[in-house]
């Protein structure tokens, strides 16, 4: 399958600082790539959909301004988690389809993780 | 939006039994997987399977599109199989949709 990877793996900083994650797609490119939050003993959810070229799309209830979504190439998508709060602590997942023709099923992959800790 | 539902939310079982783990689905899909997610947090791609049955090693999966469930079978279940297990659908509504997860099923295998 495809591989999706992410750094940093683990991040601790001080409340008011921002913290940038990266979600590389190593042997395809992406056009769409997806980032996912998840809290303790709970299930993902979908914070938005990075799009190259273009501005992310946010489900509701998903500050933008909050989390800057970049999407500046085709292997690489960036979430910054802008003046980070203690209630921002979670594990950000991001995932993408490899879309190179003849290897599309529609299926996704998924990134290690970065998990996040804002004392 | 479309609703998943996994059932058990918790299963307890010894070494070499067998499990059998469903999810339901409120509307039509052009995407389900099934994963596996570690004790590091990583999922682990299990099954694509918006129709049809797979089956890999122990585990095998079945959905059945026209009404709207899937489940995954693990047989000769091993401690190893532990972690929570979550299922993920795509609504069939066109374009590149990310996917909604089920709350996952939590697997413990004694030995």
């Amino acid at each position: 399958g495809a591989v999706v990877s992410q750094h940093p793996s683990w991040v601790i900083c001080k409340s008011g600082t921002s913290v940038k994650i990266e979600c590389r797609s190593l042997d395809f490119q992406a056009t769409t790539m997806f980032w996912y939050r998840q809290f303790p003993k709970q299930s993902l959810m979908l914070m938005a959909t990075s799009n190259e070229g273009s501005k992310a799309t946010y489900e509701q209830g998903v500050e933008k301004d909050k989390f800057l979504i970049n999407h500046a190439s085709l292997t690489l998508s960036t979430l910054t988690v802008t003046s980070a709060h203690p209630e921002d602590s979670s594990f950000y997942i991001c995932s993408a389809r490899d879309q190179r023709a003849g290897r599309d099923t529609g299926e996704l992959f998924f990134g290690e993780g970065s998990r996040l800790t804002v004392l | 939006g479309i609703q998943v539902e996994q059932s058990p939310p918790d299963l307890i079982l010894q070494e070499g039994a067998n499990s059998t783990l469903r999810c339901n689905f409120s509307d039509s899909v052009n995407n389900l997987q099934w994963f596996h997610q570690n004790p590091w947090g990583q999922l682990i791609n299990l099954f694509y399977i918006p129709s049809g049955t797979k089956q890999n090693g122990r585990l095998s999966a079945t959905t059945v599109a026209t009404e709207r469930y899937s489940l995954l079978y693990i047989s000769s279940s091993q401690t190893t199989d532990s972690g929570v297990y979550f299922c993920a659908v795509a609504d069939s509504g066109g374009g590149a949709d990310g996917l909604t997860f089920g709350k996952g099923t939590h697997l413990i295998i004694q030995p």
